[in-house]
């Protein structure tokens, strides 16, 4: 099966600064990994996803990093805002079990002004 | 549009109540999901549901009954439920294949 974590429980960072949330997976046949921002009292919401033919994907202000060879994922913010606060979950699927999500424990991302 | 929308927002149930919580999405998607969510975890998959057929149970205890009537609803009934099912209570949808799942805002259930 598959396992996911994510490296820090609680990541503080300052307004403006660039902040980085790290996931490891466990099943190197892992096809597609995504970000979830979930705000509290509020259902997650999809930030950006990578499949496994890339190594990097940008959006706004967001990137995610694939590092296939040692199955890491990586989510960076830049300039972060006091609106990034929130706990931060990398979920990752196979295509041959796309309907299966498994999600890591999640991060908190507390942002100072 | 990617909208999940969930009825009810809050529902606060007895052990011996039945009551049903409601998703709705009109993206076209055609597998849909239930996910239970308990404070400070990830959410956990409890059903899913691909063209309208369930396709994915995971174990889940036989007080919950999911049903989908057509392509854009998906409704979870809850009976005789226990103290510890109170959580929070989240759909998504997905296209039927490797891609993106939207989740709606939830039900926050509690059981007295």
């Amino acid at each position: 099966g598959e396992s996911v974590g994510l490296h820090l429980p609680t990541l503080s960072v300052q307004e403006g600064d660039n902040s980085i949330i790290n996931c490891a997976y466990s099943n190197s046949a892992s096809d597609y990994f995504i970000w979830y921002k979930q705000e509290s009292g509020k259902g997650p919401q999809f930030i950006i996803d990578i499949r496994s033919n890339m190594d990097k994907r940008q959006g706004q202000r967001v990137t995610v990093l694939l590092n296939k060879t040692v199955k890491h994922l990586s989510l960076q913010i830049a300039a972060t805002q006091p609106g990034d606060s929130a706990v931060y979950f990398c979920a990752v699927a196979r295509d041959t079990g796309f309907q299966k999500l498994v999600f890591g424990t999640g991060t908190r991302l507390l942002v100072s002004p | 549009d990617t909208e999940v929308t969930q009825t009810p927002k809050h529902l606060v149930m007895g052990m011996t109540n039945k009551k049903s919580l409601k998703c709705e999405q009109h993206m076209g998607h055609r597998a849909m999901y239930w996910y239970k969510q308990k404070a400070k975890k990830p959410p956990e998959l409890m059903f899913v549901y691909s063209y309208e057929k369930l396709s994915i149970n995971e174990s889940v205890p036989s007080r919950f009954s999911p049903e989908c009537p057509n392509s854009s609803l998906l409704n979870l009934h809850l009976h005789a439920l226990q103290p510890e099912d109170s959580a929070l209570y989240l759909c998504a949808s997905s296209l039927p294949k490797l891609d993106t799942q939207y989740f709606g805002p939830g039900t926050r259930l509690t059981v007295l």
